[in-house]
């Protein structure tokens, strides 16, 4: 059972550097997010989708873009990358939007 | 806007309960969650609640739910090393396109 899967699981960015972090669900769930999690901060929502092809804004999404061109996947762009982006992300993928299924996270280290 | 609270630490002996407490502001939420993450890993559901709901167990775990004070609870008894992790209350708005509001996790450890 895939479940939800994060590509790749480590990366170290150069400071303007772009790059894609990629998440795939094999569960036909319609609402995906994207979520960084921070120490202290807890879980802080990037950007979400709701079905292919529909996408909004979390509470953080400044730097980032997603895009739904498909049930499965609903990858995450760093357009610039900055050292405030090192984080620890999570993609997730839910039916009903709370019972939420997480991917293993990507460990993003800019420097 | 909506928030959720936690204590951030709770520290208990191998083989007794742990009481992981959270208070919520929204009153319309309509499922509340705990989820599990152990270290390295992503978050994993542990339970859930509907809101006409004031408790619900299974197996080593009780959920219970004060709708009057906001206040959602997790109890897990008999609690064992591999219980340590962190656990994070969520709370459901379904008219807020189904997004989850978390709190910021409190951090079970567990000792010999």
């Amino acid at each position: 059972n895939a479940g939800v899967t994060q590509t790749p699981k480590f990366q170290v960015l150069k400071t303007g550097q772009s790059m894609t972090l990629q998440c795939a669900q094999d569960m036909n769930h319609e609402y995906m997010s994207w979520y960084r999690q921070d120490p202290g901060m807890g879980l802080r929502l990037i950007h979400y989708s709701v079905g292919a092809g529909i996408t909004d804004q979390g509470e953080v999404p400044n730097g980032y873009n997603v895009s739904r061109s498909t049930t499965e996947d609903f990858p995450l762009r760093l357009l610039s990358a900055a050292p405030s982006q090192t984080s620890v992300y999570f993609c997730a993928s839910s039916n009903d939007g709370g019972t939420a299924f997480f991917g293993q996270g990507t460990r993003l280290t800019v420097v | 806007g909506e928030d959720v609270e936690q204590s951030l630490f709770l520290s208990v002996r191998e083989g007794d309960s742990s009481v992981i407490n959270c208070t919520y502001t929204d009153s319309s939420s309509t499922y509340l969650y705990w989820y599990k993450q152990e270290p390295g890993a992503g978050l994993q559901l542990l339970t859930y609640i509907f809101s006409n709901m004031d408790m619900k167990q299974d197996q080593r775990l009780t959920v219970l739910l004060n709708k009057k004070d906001k206040h959602l609870s997790l109890r897990i008894a008999d609690t064992q090393t591999g219980d340590s992790a962190i656990y994070f209350c969520a709370v459901l708005n379904a008219g807020n396109n189904r997004k989850l509001i978390w709190g910021l996790g409190t951090s079970l450890a567990v000792n010999p």
